[in-house]
């Protein structure tokens, strides 16, 4: 079965850093281009970061710019967000998703996300 | 900057109506337009990518269409479990959403 299965997420303060994990299974995930799309409480979809299949090369939102780093280690099936210099606003849940093939930013796999708080 | 504007923002309808929900880019896109569904405390889950193909498993039911800036996504008949939030995107911009709730 397909699977992406985040961890990591959890209460950081103002300033803090977290590391967030997406576990993959199931496919072959050296031949994918990886997302993050982050969901403030109550808010629509915002697409954070994307790496391509060999980690050589990624790109971000601007609000995370500097801040938010992507990852992957394609030894260990995983794709990482190091998050550092939180803020407030960093407050979501965190999906990552796997691109389609192919298919420009076309997200055919999500993970079930995991929830970054930040606050005092 | 590409803007996406999804309208309606939420809606109503009844079981066995036809639904249709629009997303207008800012500027010309080609047909690089993608229609996510997301249920409540769920992941989002791609339908429709390139404006009109229909994912793998998903029911005929569901259908996109249009080219440029305007396009369209229509459910034929909606079902019970069609409620849902529907994003429209292109690239690294998600519409903000189209709340869809029986009547």
């Amino acid at each position: 079965e397909v699977q992406l299965v985040e961890s990591g997420g959890g209460l950081a303060q103002p300033g803090g850093s977290l590391r967030l994990s997406c576990a993959a299974s199931g496919f072959t995930f050296s031949s994918y281009w990886m997302h993050w799309v982050r969901q403030a409480p109550g808010k629509g979809l915002v697409w954070v970061s994307r790496i391509n299949s060999d980690g050589t090369s990624t790109s971000y939102a601007d609000s995370v710019k500097g801040r938010l780093t992507i990852s992957r280690d394609n030894a260990k099936n995983t794709l990482y967000l190091q998050m550092n210099s939180l803020r407030a606003e960093d407050t979501a849940v965190y999906y990552c998703a796997r691109e389609l093939p192919r298919y420009y930013y076309v997200m055919d796999v999500w993970g079930q996300g995991t929830t970054v708080t930040v606050s005092s | 900057d590409i803007q996406m504007t999804q309208s309606p923002s939420s809606l109503s309808a009844s079981v066995g109506d036809r639904v249709t929900i629009t997303c207008q880019a800012s500027q010309d896109i080609s047909s690089y337009l993608n229609w996510y569904q997301q249920k409540p405390g769920k992941a989002p889950k791609i339908l429709i990518y390139d404006a009109s193909n229909l994912e793998t498993g998903v029911p005929s039911r569901f259908s996109g269409s249009g080219s440029g800036t305007s396009f369209t996504f229509t459910i034929s008949s909606l079902q019970p479990e069609d409620i849902a939030t529907y994003y429209c995107q292109q690239y690294d911009n998600f519409g903000q959403g189209t709340k869809l709730e029986i009547k």
